[in-house]
This record gives C-alpha cells, structure tokens and sequence, in this order.
C-alpha cells in the first residue's frame, strides 16, 4: 500500500521560511494536503495540491509537488510563534479507496522566537 | 453544525468494558470517515460511510470494532471489550462527497486502564 514519510522535527526562527518535506511512494496518488494539528485542536485542512500541478500558493504558504521523484513540500514564508505545531502531509489515490487519506506521521515545528 | 463535533473529548475506561464514540458531521457532508491516531503516529484509516452505508470497513482492527450511521448523519463507533492497545485518538471526519476535502472534529482521547 501507499507509504508517506516524513521527517519528524524542524526548528527555526520567527521571520525565516519553514520548508517541510514529504515523500510518497504511490505514483496513483491524485490529491496531496497538508494538515496542520495544533495541541488540542482538531487536524486543520492548510491546502491542497492535484497531482497535476507543480506548485500552488496561498498567501504564505507555497506547495512544490514534483511528481516524478514523488516528493512534497510545504514552505511558509515568514514563519510565526503562531505556526509552531505538527504538521501531516497526506495522499489520497485514485480508484477504489479513493476516499482513504494515508498519513505521514507528520512533522513538529518548532519557531523560536 | 459549524465543524465536526465529536464526543465526548476524553473517555478513560476500564478494560473489558465496552465504549461508544460519537461523531455528528457538517450539515449536509454525505461521507464520514473514522480515523485512529496513536501517540506520535499519523491518523490511520478505520471506516467510511457514504450516507447510511458503511462502503469500507477494511481499516477495523478486529471484530470488536464496529460503527454504525442509521440515518446518515450522526455515526457511533463502538468498541467491545476494551484493550489497552485501543488507547489512542479516534478522529471523525466528513466531506460533502467522497473525492472532496475532509474536515475533521477535534477527536476523542480515549485511555484504556
């Protein structure tokens, strides 16, 4: 089945870009999303990418998908204290199960102030 | 409802004993999901229903596990005899319809003893 790996930690400074890295390993995979789990809350929708695209942006977040090494990236611009929390990247396929989410297990940022 | 609402938010029970998890979706979302999130893990797959259809039951870890969604709204996942390898979030999540973004609830936190 779908694997999606992570790695686990990341730490930089208040004003810096973040860059958090993915990797998949299902070439069927249509939609990748990023989802943002702060303590306590629920997992938040960040955004999206179809496998189609190479890159989206919203605001300060920019997506770079490059599909033929399967690898993901999140990169937020100007980091804040406020966007110190886990973060999953995740896959969805095409086909049957195409409902099912696989998980990375995500990755902790951490912003010092 | 304004976002997906689980309950109750934590649960500690006793081994043996039998719990039931509530999930009310987004007004008018047809797909609900169960996930299981273990400490330091990504979520897990567990069941999908389109309205009262329970359409895949494949990420149930066992036949103490069961869910239910009579009218297509509310849905209840149940475990039997609790183990306390079933100590982990349990997140639900909607969509309005299968191959459409997730939403999920905040969780529940259940802890086996």
């Amino acid at each position: 089945g779908e694997d999606v790996e992570q790695s686990l930690f990341l730490s930089v400074r208040e004003g810096d870009s973040s860059v958090i890295n993915c990797t998949y390993t299902d070439s069927s995979s249509t939609y990748l999303y990023w989802y943002k789990q702060e303590p306590g809350a629920g997992l938040q929708l960040l955004t999206y990418i179809f496998s189609n695209m190479d890159m989206k942006q919203d605001q300060r977040l920019t997506v770079l998908l490059n599909k033929k090494d399967k690898h993901l990236s999140l990169r937020i611009a100007d980091t804040q204290t406020g966007d110190s929390a886990i973060y999953f990247c995740a896959s969805r396929q095409t086909g049957a199960g195409s409902y099912q989410l696989t998980f990375g297990k995500g990755t902790k940022l951490s912003v010092i102030p | 409802g304004a976002g997906v609402s689980q309950s109750p938010r934590y649960k500690v029970t006793k081994r043996g004993q039998d719990v039931a998890l509530r999930c009310d979706p987004i007004s008018g979302h047809v797909s609900l999901y169960w996930y299981r999130q273990a400490l330091g893990q990504g979520p897990e797959f567990l069941t999908y229903f389109n309205y009262e259809a329970q359409q895949d039951k494949s990420g149930l870890p066992n036949d103490r596990f069961s869910a239910e969604r009579p009218e297509g709204s509310i849905s209840t996942l149940t475990i039997q005899r609790t183990e306390q390898r079933d100590s982990a979030m349990y997140r639900c999540a909607s969509s309005l319809a299968p191959n459409t973004e997730a939403f999920f609830g905040q969780g529940t936190r259940l802890t086996v003893v």
